[in-house]
C-alpha cells in the first residue's frame, strides 16, 4: 500500500529534551515536506526537500532541523523543544516534476512540550 | 506571496442540506487548486483538484470550479451526510512546481447533524 508513515503518533516531552519524529514514504517520491497545524493558523510548512541531501526552509523553520540522507526518509529533529512547538505535525510527499503538485500526507504526530 | 482565504466556521448543517464553503486565493500566474479533507484523528486526504481555469474537480459528490476571473474555488455538495463532518482545507500550489509545498487556508470545520 502506498503511504507516508510517521512515528511516533503521540509524544509528550519536556523542554530542552532533543527528539526526532521519523517520516518514511514508499512511493519513491522526490519531494518531501514537514508541516505543523495549529488552531486558527491552518497548516504551515516547516522544511521541504527536493531530493537526497537537498533541503530548504519553509515558512516556519526556527527551532527545527531536517535531513534527507535517503530518498524515502525525512526525519524532523527538535534539538531543544520549547512549549511553543506543541502542535500537530504532518509529513508529506509528492512525486515531483511538472504537474506533480498533489501532496500525500502522513497520519500526523501530536507533540506536547511541557 | 501566495495566500488562501476560506470561511473558518464551524459550519453546522443538517443532513441533506446544500453545502458551500467559500475559498478565494491570491497568487501570481496560474496555480493548481485543491481541496483537502481531514477526518477526526487522521491526516489530510486529497478530495479534489483543478489545474487550470474553468476546470471542475469532483469527488464523492463534492465539486469545485476553478474561477480565474474571481480567483475562487468554492466547494459545493448538493446533499451532505453525517459522514462528511470533517475539516476542509483549500490549498494552492505555486505554478512553478510542487517542491516547496502547498499554501493552505486555515480550514473550515464542518459539522453535519442528523
Amino acid at each position: 500500500e502506498a503511504q507516508v508513515t510517521q512515528n511516533p503518533r503521540y509524544l509528550i516531552t519536556v523542554t530542552g529534551k532533543k527528539l526526532t519524529v521519523t517520516c518514511s514514504q514508499n512511493m519513491n517520491h522526490e519531494y518531501m515536506s514537514w508541516y505543523r497545524q495549529d488552531p486558527g493558523l491552518g497548516l504551515r510548512q516547516i522544511y521541504y526537500s527536493m531530493n537526497v541531501e537537498v533541503t530548504d526552509k519553509g515558512d516556519v523553520p526556527e527551532g527545527y532541523k531536517v535531513s534527507r540522507k535517503e530518498k524515502r526518509n525525512f526525519p524532523l529533529i527538535l534539538e531543544s523543544p520549547s512549549p511553543n512547538q506543541t502542535s500537530l505535525y504532518f509529513c508529506a510527499s509528492n512525486p515531483g516534476g511538472i504537474g506533480s503538485y498533489e501532496q500525500y500526507f502522513g497520519p500526523g504526530t501530536r507533540l506536547t512540550v511541557t | 506571496g501566495n495566500s488562501v482565504t476560506q470561511m473558518e466556521g464551524p459550519v453546522t448543517l443538517s443532513e441533506e442540506a446544500f453545502l458551500t464553503i467559500n475559498c478565494t486565493y491570491t497568487a501570481t500566474g496560474y496555480p493548481s487548486l485543491f481541496w483537502y479533507v481531514q477526518y477526526p484523528g487522521e491526516g489530510l486526504q486529497l478530495l479534489l483538484k483543478a489545474t487550470k481555469a474553468d476546470d471542475k474537480g469532483s469527488n464523492k459528490g463534492f465539486e469545485a470550479t476553478y474561477r480565474k476571473e474571481t480567483t475562487s474555488f468554492h466547494l459545493e455538495k448538493g446533499s451532505v451526510q453525517v459522514s462528511d463532518s470533517a475539516v476542509y482545507f483549500c490549498a494552492l500550489s505555486d505554478p512553478g512546481g510542487g517542491a516547496d509545498g502547498l499554501t493552505f487556508g486555515k480550514g473550515t470545520h464542518l459539522i453535519i447533524q442528523p
